[in-house]
């Protein structure tokens, strides 16, 4: 079975451009997850949809980001612009309505310079 | 609001030693306790959890015991590998769907 999948694994990107990170959840899965991971701040979580519906966005740092799910196999996250300060790995997980495991992508690392 | 604490890294040991890592949680009603591992370079993956106080996680030689009267769910294992180098983490999960992560704490094991 696919599992989450996450595109690009690896972006380097310039302060101020636009960034896109994009993912896939596993089948079936009506919840989705977008997470933040950094030394300083461990992981956070940045917002989760449900049934493509974005439920709590509260993590969403800036008003730089945004989400979207325009259906239920494909997610974006995106930075505009981007900062310094964003270099991060984003993890995108997905999960079952009742279940209580999150099954989490590999991560895309992001650098901005 | 919920939250978790789980014990300070790194922590390092010996292969074939026993491993405790500790996690205290704060939470209203009777939530889902979990335990996940991440290995270098991948993401988060499940490695035992326990849904009501009590029950016994285990997995891979792991276990964690849901203990309600003491707000813990200590990882234990008895003889650690160098395979198990890893960072985990703690996390609850209440009447929500937001999962609740601790800080992690990351384990080395030497050969």
């Amino acid at each position: 079975d696919a599992g989450v999948i996450q595109s690009p694994r690896h972006e380097v990107t310039e302060m101020g451009q636009e960034v896109t990170l994009r993912c896939k959840p596993i089948s079936g899965h009506d919840y989705l997850f977008w997470y933040r991971q950094t030394m300083m701040r461990g992981l956070e979580l940045l917002i989760y949809f449900n049934n493509n519906v974005p439920i709590d966005d509260s993590g969403m740092p800036e008003d730089r980001f945004s989400a979207k799910m325009p259906n239920a196999s494909f997610s974006t996250l995106k930075i505009q612009p981007s900062e310094p300060r964003d270099s991060a790995v984003y993890f995108c997980a997905s999960s079952l309505a009742g279940a209580d495991t999150q099954y989490f992508g590999p991560g895309t690392r992001l650098t901005v310079l | 609001g919920d939250s978790v604490t789980q014990m300070e890294g790194p922590v390092t040991l010996s292969e074939e030693a026993f491993l405790t890592i500790n996690c205290t949680y704060t939470a209203t009603g009777y939530p889902s306790l979990f335990w996940y591992v991440q290995y270098p370079g991948e993401g988060l993956q499940l490695l035992l959890k326990a849904t009501k106080a009590d029950d016994k996680g285990s997995n891979k030689g792991f276990e964690a015991t849901y203990r309600k009267e003491t707000t813990s769910f200590h990882l234990e294992k008895g003889s650690v590998q160098v395979s198990d180098s890893a960072v985990y983490f703690c996390a609850l999960r209440g009447g929500g769907f937001k999962t609740i992560f601790g800080a992690g704490t990351r384990l080395f094991v030497k050969a």
